[in-house]
């Protein structure tokens, strides 16, 4: 399976507190992406950075991408009750149909008020 | 943002019947959409690619005679699950990208329920 894998599985933190996810992947990509989820909910794309790109901020989020590593982190400061949901990482391909995503195995997280 | 409309948002149907999932662009042409499948607490894995005027293309171990796509126009694709049965039982969302625009913009996924 080309899937990525997320670590960790699930996460429990205090509101306030960071919250720091990572992605491993295993092809060479056009770019990295992460989404969030809540439960029984779509997906809403939260950010993009590409191959060429180290790290990407956007508001209280913060990613990093190491493309030798083949890995990426998702970092959310002061986190709050309503950041509560799945964060998956989801890479496109280097090839082909950029929008044609892979998505990580997910992260659980929640942040208790 | 882009918005993507998914219906029904759960269905509950006997086993053999068939059952058909809306997917609709609102406020864009969605050149490519594409179809998953979720299990409880699990990924989502990419069932098929579905582009506007052409046939869909299958991810391998996906049977494309079981999970029926059309994409008639450049704002709706459908998923019809026919003859359905307890395991095909899941979560499906659909997601729709315009052009070379590369984040995807989903839908609100279906929960169906197979009895």
């Amino acid at each position: 399976s080309q899937q990525g894998e997320e670590d960790p599985q699930a996460l429990s933190i205090q509101e306030g507190e960071n919250a720091t996810m990572n992605c491993s992947y295993k092809t060479s990509i056009n770019n990295l992406q992460w989404y969030r989820q809540n439960s029984g909910r779509g997906l809403v794309h939260l950010i993009l950075i590409r191959s060429n790109e180290r790290e990407k901020h956007s508001g209280r989020l913060r990613v990093t991408l190491d493309t030798s590593k083949k890995s990426s982190s998702l970092l959310i400061t002061a986190s709050r009750a309503a950041d509560t949901a799945s964060y998956f990482c989801a890479t496109a391909p280097n090839r082909g149909a950029t929008n044609k995503l892979i998505f990580g195995t997910g992260t659980l997280l929640a942040v208790q008020p | 943002g882009a918005v993507v409309s998914q219906h029904p948002s759960r269905v509950i149907c006997k086993s053999g019947t068939s059952v058909k999932i809306e997917c609709r662009s609102l406020d864009f042409q969605a050149t490519t959409m594409f179809w998953y499948r979720q299990f409880p607490k699990q990924s989502l894995m990419l069932m098929a690619t579905s582009n506007e005027g052409s046939k869909a293309t299958y991810e391998q171990g996906v049977e494309k005679d079981k999970f029926l796509i059309n994409h008639a126009s450049l704002t709706l694709s459908t998923l019809t699950v026919t003859s359905a049965h307890p395991e095909d039982s899941s979560f499906y969302i659909c997601s729709a990208s315009s052009g070379s625009n590369e984040k995807l913009f989903f839908g609100s996924g279906t929960q169906l329920s197979v009895l």
